[in-house]
């Protein structure tokens, strides 16, 4: 059984560009959650998707947006990339309020 | 103030010392309350969750205090392979996302 796949594993991109990071959730796994990993600190909770609509969001501009698929699939979005958004950036799958399982990350450079 | 606030590291121990740690956190609605670990550039995973009554997982224990929104963890007789970073995360049921702590930085030393 895989666990929760992300990719890329790695990304580098330059100021003002945007990016699509994709996350795959555990087999049975309903809801999806992003997070952002800035160095030496915890996860900030992003968004989160439950049946394809946000259900809930953290403190993150516009600019970082999200979609769920019908197979729980999910992307995360950010446009007009700041040096700031360079992160580890985590999805997280869970079934409902069941614990969430993290994937490995995508580590994103914005030169 | 930070929602989840964690002791600074880094802790370096030597291998077989016991090592605590704490964690306080602000949210009173926060229903749940977890421990996770995460080694360099790897994602976080679970080391355990964390009740009122006090939980043991082998060296590893425990305690939430509600009252005083306080939670610790204790690693008994430390392994090399305990070096890692511990994050305090707690979670409102109702936002069904979990705030996490800057983490702890753990070094156990030969």
């Amino acid at each position: 059984d895989a666990g929760v796949t992300q990719s890329p594993t790695h990304l580098i991109k330059t100021r003002g560009q945007q990016v699509t990071l994709r996350c795959s959730p555990k087999s049975g796994h309903d809801t999806v959650s992003w997070y952002q990993q800035a160095l030496g600190q915890g996860p900030q909770f992003i968004f989160q998707y439950y049946e394809e609509e946000e259900r809930q969001r953290g403190n993150f501009p516009d600019r970082f947006s999200g979609h769920q698929f019908p197979n729980y699939s999910s992307e995360l979005n950010v446009n007009a990339l700041l040096l700031g958004d360079s992160a580890l950036y985590l999805c997280a799958s869970s079934l409902g309020l069941a614990l969430a399982f993290f994937g490995p990350g995508t580590r994103l450079t914005v030169l | 103030r930070k929602e989840v606030e964690q002791d600074p590291g880094p802790f370096n121990v030597p291998e077989g010392a016991t090592v605590a740690f704490n964690c306080t956190y602000s949210n009173s609605a926060s229903q749940s309350f977890f421990w996770y670990r995460q080694d360099c550039r790897k994602e976080p995973k679970l080391l355990m969750s964390v009740y009122s009554s006090g939980n043991e997982d082998g060296r590893f224990t425990a305690q939430l205090n509600r009252a005083s929104q306080y939670i610790s963890l204790l690693i008994r007789d430390s392994k090399l392979s305990d070096s890692a970073t511990y994050l305090c995360v707690v979670m409102d049921t109702g936002r069904r996302a979990l705030t996490f702590g800057s983490g702890t930085r753990l070094q156990v030393q030969p």
